[in-house]
């Protein structure tokens, strides 16, 4: 079933780790899209693909990394996480051919105490 | 700089009722508007997508309108039950479909009850 991922789902960690949050996509999409959302607040666009070794940063700074090596994958680097990293980060992909309707994961819930 | 706002933030409404979520933007240079609907810590779920040059899209109880001169879209519930409780959100894509980006409202939580 065509789908899209996320891993972890929750993650609670300690100030100055090294975390990668992963995405996938089944669905055959070029592009795809990372953005955070704080509770009760709107979602912001950190980082976004449209395609393989395609790369930008989006309209929020962040001090996370992406790369897309694959066309179904988009892994999500923070180098050394920080409280102020807390946040909901959720992942989404389109297709050109589509509007470019976006369909999310389910998200990942970071905690960095 | 493109804004989206919705109002109202909160709703709470009996079983069965109709409602109407009102989504307002401040450039009407838009390539499309989408309606998602996201249930506590998870994921957005599209509901429907509007293309510019369309006035309305429908699917089941939910109708969505726009009025891109105006920059006002509205998503109707018909009949609404307690598993449409949820948070609503409206997103306006600018740029353009190959290279777009969404902007997202802040959303309007709906609670309905039994």
């Amino acid at each position: 079933e065509a789908d899209i991922y996320q891993t972890p789902r929750y993650l609670v960690i300690g100030t100055g780790k090294k975390i990668t949050l992963e995405c996938s996509q089944t669905m055959g999409h070029d592009k795809m899209y990372w953005y955070q959302q704080d509770p009760g607040m709107e979602l912001h666009l950190i980082h976004y693909s449209y395609g393989v070794n395609s790369t930008e940063k989006g309209d929020l700074s962040s001090e996370s990394t992406v790369s897309r090596i694959r066309t179904e994958h988009f892994p999500l680097t923070l180098e050394s996480a920080r409280p102020s990293h807390t946040s909901q980060y959720l992942c989404a992909s389109s297709a050109t051919n589509s509007y470019n309707e976006q369909f999310f994961g389910p998200g990942t819930r970071l905690t960095v105490l | 700089k493109q804004e989206v706002t919705q109002i109202p933030a909160a709703l709470s409404v009996p079983e069965g009722e109709n409602l109407v979520l009102n989504c307002s933007f401040t450039d009407s240079a838009i390539y499309n508007l989408q309606w998602f609907r996201q249930d506590p810590g998870k994921g957005l779920t599209s509901l429907l997508l509007i293309q510019s040059s369309q006035r309305e899209q429908t699917s089941g109880r939910l109708n969505a309108s726009l009025d891109k001169s105006s920059g006002r879209s509205t998503l109707y519930i018909a009949a609404s039950q307690p598993g449409d409780s949820a948070t609503y959100l409206c997103a306006v894509l600018i740029g353009s479909g190959n290279t777009g980006k969404l902007i997202f409202g802040q959303g309007t939580t709906l609670q309905v009850k039994p």
